[in-house]
């Protein structure tokens, strides 16, 4: 299968705990990107990557989300000290995008839902 | 910033043809995306417009008119399978994608 991947595909954690989540695109897509979805709701940005560059960040994303790729290629999103409110799904999408225009094609990997207890 | 707006249900029969209508306001404007999504699946993509006009694929179209900040999904001979919700997406500049909050489809026999 060569499509974008995320692990874990559920996570149940206690509140306070941190979490890290792992998205690896498909290959060859430099473009990465972080959404959190709530029930009802269209999937809500938090940040992307163009390679290993992290471009945007959203600015409702508090200071205990963080997200790295290092290498250009898997993503990790980690969430510290978590709080109810985190409870949701977390996406992930890759693309291909030679310039900076942001009128890339994304895929979808299935998501991590998120329940924090 | 973007504003995104889509009927939140819409119930259409088995082999029926069944429109969802888009508006957005927004600083900037690339193009359109119309995604599905199945419940607790993730979205998948249907088709994106840049220019103004009607863009038919298979049982799906997309219409875009740039003046007037609107888009519709059309989807003809209704499957069961085609309940879904449907997210309009917008791009402008370089910027994110802003998705709306999506159209939940039932489609009833």
């Amino acid at each position: 299968d060569t499509g974008v991947s995320q692990d874990p595909r559920h996570k149940i954690t206690k509140r306070g705990q941190n979490v890290t989540f792992r998205c690896d695109p498909i290959s060859e897509h430099n473009r990465l990107y972080w959404y959190r979805q709530t029930l009802g709701q269209g999937p809500e940005f938090l940040t992307y990557f163009q390679n290993e560059a992290q471009l945007e960040k959203s600015r409702l994303l508090s200071d205990r989300f963080s997200a790295e790729r290092p290498k250009g290629s898997f993503s990790t999103l980690e969430i510290q000290r978590t709080e109810q409110g985190d409870s949701a799904m977390y996406l992930c999408a890759s693309s291909f995008q030679p310039g900076r225009a942001s009128t890339d094609t994304q895929y979808f990997g299935p998501g991590t839902r998120l329940t924090v207890l | 910033g973007q504003n995104i707006d889509q009927p939140t249900e819409m119930t259409a029969t088995e082999g029926a043809i069944v429109q969802i209508n888009c508006t957005y306001q927004t600083s900037g404007f690339n193009g359109l995306f119309w995604y599905q999504q199945h419940a607790g699946e993730a979205p998948t993509f249907l088709s994106y417009n840049v220019l103004d006009g009607l863009e038919e694929k298979g049982r799906f179209s997309s219409f875009l008119s740039r003046s007037k900040g609107y888009s519709y999904l059309l989807l003809k001979e209704l499957q069961m399978k085609d309940s879904a919700s449907y997210l309009c997406a917008v791009t402008g500049g370089y910027q994110k994608v802003t998705f709306g909050t999506g159209t939940k489809l039932q489609v009833i026999p």
